[in-house]
């Protein structure tokens, strides 16, 4: 079946440490791809997106992503996260004529000082 | 102002009554989008519609219907409402002709007694 995966409910780091949040999908070809952020009480901000061409995109905030097509997956990264990255973070996938998103059941994040 | 907007933010209401979300937008997008958000289970589809004249049956419709009276308005209601749709609903917004990045509204906090 087709299926969007975040396998990590929860992640807590330390401010200044490297993040990675991850994103496995299942489709048959490569869906469009998407990063959404929600702060608490707040709507979804776009993050960053990949259609096609380079694997690494650069998004909003310090972030980036890249596409490994070997792997089905669309990881999030930032090598220093900061104390107002705090928020649930979510992957969305968009197959291939569907115009519709796939969301995954998002990351939780939690940042020590 | 915001490009996408929802009335109204808090909702609370009661078992068998019927509701009214709105979702407006000013972005001049033909294709608008319903999701509702549960703890753990990220966002998923209720309705969406690509013009005025076109309306589909997302993941979850059951229990809901939508109206699209103009380009830029899409109305979701809750014909009795029911505990179980306490949720977070967000309203989204396209184009196709600017990708298919959607672009949400602040969303509106249901609460069913």
């Amino acid at each position: 079946a087709q299926s969007v995966t975040q396998p990590d409910i929860h992640i807590t780091v330390s401010e200044g440490a490297s993040l990675e949040l991850r994103c496995n999908y299942s489709y048959g070809a490569t869906p469009y791809l998407f990063w959404y952020v929600q702060s608490p009480g707040q709507g979804l901000q776009l993050l960053l997106k990949y259609f096609s061409g380079d694997t690494l995109v650069q998004g909003i905030k310090g972030f980036e992503a890249e596409f490994k097509r070997s792997q089905s997956s669309f990881n999030l990264r930032k090598p220093s996260v900061h104390w107002s990255d705090a928020a649930e973070y979510f992957c969305a996938v968009d197959p291939p004529g569907t115009y519709k998103y796939i969301f995954g059941t998002g990351t939780r994040l939690k940042v020590l000082a | 102002d915001a490009d996408v907007t929802q009335t109204p933010r808090n909702r609370i209401t009661k078992t068998g009554k019927r509701i009214m979300l709105e979702c407006s937008q000013t972005k001049g997008h033909d294709r608008m989008y319903w999701y509702r958000q549960d703890p753990g289970l990220g966002l998923r589809l209720i309705y969406y519609s690509f013009d005025v004249k076109d309306i589909n049956k997302g993941e979850i419709s059951d229990g809901y219907s939508v109206s699209r009276q103009a380009q830029a308005k899409f109305s979701l209601s809750l014909e009795s409402a029911i505990p179980n749709q306490t949720a977070l609903y967000f309203c989204a917004t396209s184009d196709l002709r600017q990708g298919e990045t959607q672009y949400f509204g602040p969303g509106t906090r249901l609460l069913v007694l």
